[in-house]
């Protein structure tokens, strides 16, 4: 079955630190890939996504390649902020055996910017 | 618009008892999904909804658990005779379809449910 793995956090960075939080898949064909972000209280929010090989999500400077030789679907952002503090998730949605709407997501990793 | 709303936003109950936990999803979404967030499991799937039939329930933990759409909009997810496991944040989503399923998920706030 599909299955993501993240790295384990937390994590705690500085204002103006380089972030990568890294994530790894196993799936069956050419999975969707996704990071969402969950902010205190706050629900689940699509960050970013993409859905072939060599695609690039972005957004609120925060960016993933999908690396299909790799696996790998790792998030990084050049300069994090306060305000990024958050728990991310990594997932991933299949193309294939007739389930391609169900998400399975990683365990998440914790996000603790210090001004 | 509005985004996808969830009730109550806690629950705490007491072991044995049923609870109803509600879920609106986004105005002209076909698609609806219900996820389970716990300490020990992380995100997990429970059922997903095509309109008011549900394809896939096979997420559901146990026959304690069951769900319904009615009118292509509103689900109530019952779980009866709750145990302490049960205890976690549950997850209502809500897409378009028009792919298939394959529309982006959004998600509402989540309800979390304590079971003493």
């Amino acid at each position: 079955g599909n299955s993501v793995t993240q790295m384990e956090g937390p994590v705690t960075l500085s204002e103006e630190a380089f972030l990568t939080i890294n994530c790894t898949y196993t799936a069956t064909g050419y999975p969707s890939l996704f990071w969402y972000v969950q902010y205190p209280g706050e629900g689940l929010q699509l960050l970013l996504k993409a859905t072939k090989a060599d695609d690039k999500g972005s957004n609120k400077g925060f960016e993933a390649t999908y690396r299909k030789e790799t696996t790998s679907f790792h998030l990084e952002k050049g300069s994090v902020q306060v305000s990024d503090s958050a728990v991310y998730f990594c997932a991933l949605r299949g193309n294939s055996g007739g389930s391609n709407y169900k998400l399975t997501f990683g365990k998440g990793t914790l996000l603790t910017v210090n001004p | 618009g509005a985004g996808v709303s969830q009730s109550p936003s806690n629950k705490v109950t007491e072991k044995g008892k049923d609870v109803e936990l509600r879920c609106d999803p986004i105005s002209g979404h076909t698609a609806l999904y219900w996820y389970r967030q716990s300490l020990g499991q992380g995100l997990e799937f429970l059922i997903y909804f095509q309109g008011n039939s549900a394809p896939d329930k096979s997420g559901l933990p146990s026959d304690r658990f069951s769900a319904e759409r009615t009118g292509g909009s509103v689900s109530t997810l019952t779980i009866q005779r709750t145990q302490q496991e049960d205890s976690a944040v549950y997850l209502c989503a809500s897409s378009s379809d028009f792919a298939g399923g394959t529309d982006t998920q959004y998600f509402g706030p989540g309800t979390r449910l304590t079971v003493l």
